[in-house]
């Protein structure tokens, strides 16, 4: 079975400076690797994935992440974090490139900006 | 991209009574769709798959019930809570998926509290 590990709970991190995000992924096939973010009372929305090619994927709102098979991981980055990416960030894996596809969600990242 | 729609945004309802959550695709057929719960500060688990116009496959653990789900078009799935007791209280969230990308969009969320 698949399974998603987000080690860090919460992270705070001052606005301007750099953002990583771990993310380790437990799947015997090639996974289907996604990052979501969640604001408070609100879904999710997709900020990147990563089915094949290119490791370094990216993604809205200036983020970008690394897929690393020897790893088994897919860190997402921001060079310089806003106020505004304060927010619940998910790492999922899923098993198939189809509509269908069941994902499996890390227990999330808090990240908390200070000004 | 694609929009996914949930209604209502919250609830209250008193225990022993039932409640409907609607989740509509807005701009494309889903002929999947996914229904998660979320605990405060949690992950997402995910608690069943519901096929168009077939029965839903519900998780593990997850009493189907309880959670009657229907998908009786390609554009709406209803997930039912039956019978609500203050345990049910949680943050409910749906999903669909397009065509073959593997990127499944969510619904806004739908927070139940029973009293």
């Amino acid at each position: 079975a698949q399974s998603v590990t987000q080690p860090d709970i919460h992270i705070t991190v001052s606005e301007g400076a750099s953002l990583e995000l771990r993310c380790n992924y437990s799947y015997g096939a090639t996974p289907y690797l996604f990052w979501y973010v969640q604001s408070p009372g609100q879904g999710l929305q997709l900020l990147l994935k990563y089915f094949s090619g290119d490791t370094l994927v990216q993604g809205i709102k200036g983020f970008e992440a690394e897929f690393k098979r020897s790893q088994s991981s897919f860190n997402l980055r921001k060079p310089s974090v806003h106020w505004s990416d304060a927010a619940e960030y998910f790492c999922a894996v899923g098993k198939i490139k189809a509509a269908g596809n069941k994902l499996t969600f890390g227990g999330g990242t808090r990240v908390l900006v200070k000004p | 991209g694609a929009v996914v729609s949930q209604h209502p945004s919250w609830v209250i309802c008193k225990s022993g009574t039932s409640v409907k959550i609607e989740c509509r695709s807005l701009d494309f057929q889903a002929t999947t769709m996914f229904w998660y719960r979320q605990f405060p500060k949690q992950s997402l688990m995910l608690m069943a798959t519901s096929n168009e116009g077939s029965k839903a496959t519900y998780e593990q653990g997850v009493e189907k019930d309880k959670f009657l789900i229907n998908h009786a078009s390609l554009t709406l799935s209803t997930l039912t809570v039956t019978s609500a007791h203050p345990e049910d209280s949680s943050f409910y969230i749906c999903s669909a998926g397009v065509g073959n990308t593997g990127e499944l969009f969510f619904g806004e969320g739908s927070r139940l509290t029973v009293l």
